[in-house]
């Protein structure tokens, strides 16, 4: 099982709030990921690090921010939520040393955000 | 650019029996292609992966996919379902250190 934790696992918010969502891997990996998943719905990547002061935007739009200041640590902020944030939020992590793209990522258990 | 279609958005099959998840593809380069399942409230979990060696992969739980490069297509199977198997599936193409792209998932359901 991957060592790759995430909390909450279960967040309900009023409009307006500033959140923090934090995930932690203790695997040593220099890549990181947090994906969005609607209920019934695929995972879309929304940020991604390569390691400790790189981050990136990923293919969905976010108002989310995120940091990378330790290898283990990859927290994801939203400033002001909204209940347009309602999701899941999935973290990731991988080793990322091989070029073609063919490491397995591994996923923590996922927060579920409710925006009232 | 990549993506990934599952055919199927629901899969319902009686225990003891097999299971077939169909996956197709579209990558511009040679792709990497996963299957993961995800159990309610929990994580995805890696069953398996192709990464252009063998293009029968055998992965966790009894489960294996095929890579048919002629179809386009990475098909999940298993000879016997189980109930513990009943979860949502999503097959994966990566081409290089492009993000990984999610197909919408499949929910396979195992009827006792």
């Amino acid at each position: 099982e991957a060592d790759i934790y995430q909390t909450p696992r279960y967040l309900v918010i009023g409009t307006g709030k500033k959140i923090t969502l934090e995930c932690s891997q203790t695997m040593g990996h220099d890549k990181m990921y947090w994906y969005q998943q609607d209920p019934g719905m695929e995972l879309h990547l929304i940020h991604y690090s390569y390691g400790v002061n790189s981050t990136e935007k990923g293919d969905l739009s976010s108002e989310s921010t995120v940091s990378r200041i330790r290898t283990e640590h990859f927290p994801l902020t939203l400033e002001s939520a909204r209940p347009s944030h309602t999701s899941q939020y999935l973290c990731a992590s991988s080793v990322g040393l091989d070029p073609r793209g063919t490491d397995t990522q591994y996923f923590g258990p996922g927060t579920r955000l409710t925006v009232l | 650019a990549q993506s990934v279609t599952q055919l199927d958005s629901h899969v319902s099959v009686s225990e003891g029996t097999p299971v077939l998840l169909r996956c197709n593809y579209s990558s511009s380069y040679s792709p990497s292609l996963f299957w993961y399942v995800q159990h309610p409230n929990k994580g995805l979990q890696l069953l398996l992966k192709y990464t252009s060696a063998a293009t029968l992969v055998k992965g966790i739980n009894g489960f294996e996919a095929e890579f048919k490069k002629s179809e386009t297509s990475f098909h999940l199977t298993k000879p016997s379902a189980h109930m513990s198997d009943a979860a949502e599936y999503f097959c994966v193409v990566r081409s290089g250190n492009t993000p990984l792209v999610f197909g919408k998932g499949t929910r396979l359901s195992v009827i006792a």
